[in-house]
């Protein structure tokens, strides 16, 4: 079965950056997009951009451009986000998700970061 | 970018009730249109794909319709476990920006 394990919460101060892990299993890791969507705590859903696991290309919300950094690494069907230059409303639960044959399709998703900044 | 107005931001219902939530696109994105339901503390789960695809083990009673910038998320008698929040995001280009999001409550 489709299985997206994230790594754990991270506590960082403003101006520091964060890199989250989302470990996928179950699947050819190669075939499918990934996305990753945050959610400020009481907030809705905020896409942040997507990435293509064979290849690495991606593209990124407007919004995160030049602070956002995704990756992927087929050796260990594993994506990264990196986001930087951290700020107080960067507080939020970061989700990777997975597309179906639609890439926008989120059919999978993982269990969820929680990433608290706070100085 | 697609903007996605979606109303009513919160809706109260009771056990039983039809609803109808809407999503308005700022431009035509044909049957581009995905629902999500957010139950607190868990993560999103996709409802809809296409505007009106049910995703596999959906119940029934849920139902999206609409094409070009009109989208309408229907429950069609409503069951404990479904007062939750609803999600509406456009899939026609990126960035895939999700609607508000529409609080059910129980009445």
């Amino acid at each position: 079965q489709v299985q997206l394990v994230q790594s754990g919460a991270e506590v960082k101060k403003p101006g520091a950056s964060v890199k989250v892990s989302c470990k996928a299993s179950g699947y050819t890791f190669t075939s499918y997009y990934m996305h990753w969507v945050r959610q400020a705590p009481g907030q809705g859903l905020e896409w942040m951009g997507i990435i293509n696991p064979s290849g690495g290309s991606t593209t990124y919300a407007q919004k995160f451009l030049g602070r956002v950094t995704m990756t992927s690494d087929t050796s260990t069907s594993t994506v990264y986000m990196e986001l930087s230059s951290l700020r107080s409303e960067d507080t939020a639960v970061y989700y990777c998700a997975r597309g179906a044959v639609v890439p926008a399709n989120l059919a999978y998703w993982g269990q969820g970061t929680l990433v608290t900044v706070s100085s | 970018d697609i903007q996605m107005t979606q109303s009513p931001s919160s809706l109260s219902a009771s056990v039983g009730d039809r609803v109808t939530i809407t999503c308005r696109a700022s431009q035509s994105i044909s049957n581009y249109l995905n629902w999500y339901q957010q139950k607190p503390g868990k993560v999103p789960n996709l409802l809809i794909y296409a505007a009106s695809s049910l995703q596999s083990g959906v119940p029934s009673r849920f139902s999206g319709s609409g094409s070009g910038t009109h989208f309408t998320l229907t429950i069609s008698s409503l069951q404990p476990e479904d007062f939750a929040t609803y999600y509406c995001q456009p899939t026609y280009s990126t960035p895939y920006t999700f609607g508000q999001g529409t609080k059910l409550e129980i009445k």
